[in-house]
């Protein structure tokens, strides 16, 4: 199994707190990205990271934000959060030895948050 | 359009038959196609990764590209009631940072 750890597996918060999630990879790989998971919707593309300090953004990245400052560790914050940010939360990750899309991408076991 | 279209089942089969389960796309640039199993409450297991079109096979998995029909599919033989699952389709292009997944087909396996 890809050494992955997301943390905290579950969490419940109020409307507006600030929220962050935290993924650790034991890999070493380059890629990392952060998906959400909706009934209906599958899993969607919140942001994604090449590098170490290298970001972007995903299809559904409005309301979050993250950090990569070391290779292992990739954080995904919610700023105030909201209702309709109640989801589970899948870190992912790749080495994609043959650029950008091209490898494998393995997930962790998710983080379930709910916003009351 | 959804770039990639799953059938959401609910399947229903039992135990020991063959399971098929397909994924259409439109973008014919995908060139990495993978299916992945998702048992309730955890994440996503990658099962098969191919490239291009052909098939592919892992034990009781076969996973099929069909690139000119822009279609893939996992067929599992001898399905087990373990096996019942959330599967899950995915494909992406060189150079992109995008995975596509399908929304997911639910299999039962009855015992």
């Amino acid at each position: 199994d890809a050494g992955i750890t997301q943390s905290p597996r579950h969490k419940v918060t109020e409307t507006g707190t600030p929220v962050t999630l935290r993924c650790h990879q034991t890999e070493n790989h380059r890629y990392m990205y952060w998906y959400r998971q909706d009934p209906g919707h599958g899993l969607r593309l919140i942001h994604y990271s090449y590098g170490v300090k290298d970001t972007d953004k995903g299809e559904v990245s409005d309301g979050y934000s993250v950090s990569r400052s070391k290779t292992e560790d990739f954080l995904l914050t919610l700023e105030s959060a909201t209702s309709s940010q109640t989801s589970v939360y899948f870190c992912a990750i790749s080495e994609s030895p043959s650029g950008a899309g091209t490898g494998e991408l393995f997930f962790g076991e998710g983080s379930r948050l709910t916003v009351l | 359009q959804k770039e990639v279209e799953q059938d959401p089942g609910p399947l229903s089969v039992p135990e020991g038959a063959i399971v098929s389960l397909n994924c259409t796309y439109s973008n014919s640039a995908f060139q990495y196609f993978m299916w992945y199993r998702q048992y309730s409450r955890k994440g996503p297991e990658l099962l098969m990764y191919t490239y291009s079109s052909g098939n592919k096979e892992d034990g009781r998995f076969t996973a099929q590209v069909d690139k000119s029909s822009k279609y893939i599919s996992l067929f599992i033989r001898d399905s087990q009631p373990s096996d019942s699952a959330t599967y899950l389709c995915a494909m992406s292009v060189s150079g992109t940072y995008k995975y596509i997944f399908g929304t997911g087909t639910r299999l039962k396996v009855l015992a």
